[in-house]
């Protein structure tokens, strides 16, 4: 069974910093490029940053470059998410996603608030 | 990286059929045939519905089917039932390992 565990939200004041990370289980990760998917309360989904299989290549929606960056460790089967200089809009369930084969995490919550 | 274009809402009958439309771009939809359908209830993670424009996975209902042409996808959904109230999402593939939402459709049963 495929197994997506996020973890690391939580509070953070604004300009402040976190580090995501995404357990994976049940499927050969390696051969798979991963996503971060957010959802801000009340509203619809955003992908926000994407990594090839091998670590081969990552990229992020414009509204968090230069922000937020996703790295893998294939050894431990898990996906990361940093992310940095938060900001207000960035409070969302941010969600690990194998946008290949449709399977999500149940998501961890990031707040930025002071 | 602009999200892809559905209706905010939708309803329909209990037993009625509805149809769900999700607009792109030669850049997304209109280049890949890899777009998905989630159907997310609240407090819950997405389901996956849809992959591939048109293939369903094992354990979704045939009520659920989809369509592409060009630079739109859409959801059909027949026999509408009560469960189905939900909020409905699409997906595309856009290059580089890179993926772009549609910004969600409230299926209201009535």
């Amino acid at each position: 069974e495929v197994q997506l565990l996020e973890s690391g939200g939580g509070l953070v004041q604004p300009g402040g910093s976190l580090r995501l990370s995404c357990a994976a289980s049940g499927f050969t990760f390696s051969k798979y490029a991963m996503s971060w998917v957010r959802q801000a309360p009340g509203k619809g989904l955003e992908w926000v940053s994407g990594i090839g299989g091998t670590d081969d290549g990552a990229d992020n929606a414009d509204s968090v470059k230069g922000r937020f960056t996703t790295s893998r460790d294939n050894s431990k089967n898990t996906l990361y998410l940093q992310v940095s200089n938060l900001r207000a809009e960035d409070t969302a369930i941010y969600y690990c996603v194998n946008c290949w084969s449709g399977h999500w995490g149940q998501g961890t919550l990031v707040i930025v608030s002071s | 990286q602009s999200a892809l274009t559905q209706p905010r809402s939708v309803s329909g009958s209990p037993g009625q059929s509805v149809t769900i439309s999700c607009t792109g771009t030669s850049g997304n939809v209109g280049a890949y045939k890899y777009v998905s359908w989630y159907q997310q209830h609240p407090g819950k993670a997405p389901k996956l519905l849809i992959y591939d424009a048109t293939a369903r996975p094992s354990g979704v209902s045939d009520r659920f089917s989809g369509f592409k042409s060009g630079n739109t996808a859409s959801l059909a959904i027949s026999g509408l039932q009560a469960d189905d109230e939900a909020d409905y999402y699409c997906s595309s593939y856009a290059g580089s390992s890179t993926w772009v939402f549609g910004g969600g459709t409230k299926l209201t049963v009535l």
